[in-house]
């Protein structure tokens, strides 16, 4: 079974620090990973997606994500916060069937 | 432009009541999914559909039923056997098959209780 795992539901960053939110998965079969953001009251907003063969995928409001195979993680990261980065974050992996496996999410709060 | 829309946004039951939240997609996708979240508790898959006239229920399916009877539509009846329905529900759609193929979703429903 294919699973997800988001480490710390709360992340606070200085506004101008580095944002880097922690994902690991587990998959027996090369994953496909995914980044979604959520504002209030509403849907997912994809930001990137694993490539297979790439190490480095940016995305998406200057969101990056590496993909480190040896250590199962997929961790999401951004040079410097801004406010509007404020939301909650999601890290998925496609499962075969069609079915689609979700960390519980990582809300980030981002100080002035 | 494509996508899905949820529809309504807001809706309220009452006790004993059966309530239906549409979802529309124009993306031409195959496949369809209802999510129900609550805080602290992720996105969690009610009931999946690959192709139309066909469904599976996901991993908190009681209390809730959903038809396919037309490829852009899929919606979900929370029926008065689900006995804590105030929730926010989401809509996705996915194209079917192997991939780095994401689901899109939708702006999300919020049902309260009155």
């Amino acid at each position: 079974a294919q699973s997800v795992t988001q480490l710390g539901s709360h992340v606070s960053v200085s506004e101008g620090a580095l944002v880097l939110l922690r994902c690991n998965y587990s998959s027996s079969v090369p994953p496909y990973l995914f980044w979604y953001v959520q504002y209030p009251n509403q849907g997912l907003q994809l930001l990137l997606k694993y490539t297979t063969g790439a190490t480095l995928v940016k995305g998406i409001n200057g969101f990056e994500a590496e993909f480190k195979k040896s250590e199962t993680s997929f961790h999401l990261t951004k040079p410097s916060a801004h406010m509007s980065d404020a939301a909650e974050y999601f890290c998925a992996v496609r499962a075969t069937g069609n079915q689609f496996y979700f960390g519980t999410g990582t809300s980030l709060t981002v100080i002035p | 432009d494509g996508g899905i829309t949820q529809s309504p946004k807001y809706l309220f039951r009452k006790e004993g009541q059966n309530v239906t939240l549409s979802c529309e997609q124009n993306l031409n996708h195959d496949a369809m999914y209802w999510y129900r979240q609550d805080p602290g508790q992720g996105l969690r898959l009610i009931y999946y559909s690959q192709i139309v006239n066909d469904f599976q229920k996901g991993d908190i399916a009681e209390g809730y039923s959903v038809s396919r009877e037309k490829k852009e539509s899929f919606p979900l009846t929370v029926t008065s056997a689900q006995k804590n329905p105030t929730a926010f529900y989401l809509c996705a759609s996915s194209i079917v098959g192997t991939g780095n193929q994401p689901q899109h979703f939708g702006d999300g429903t919020r049902l309260s209780i009155l």
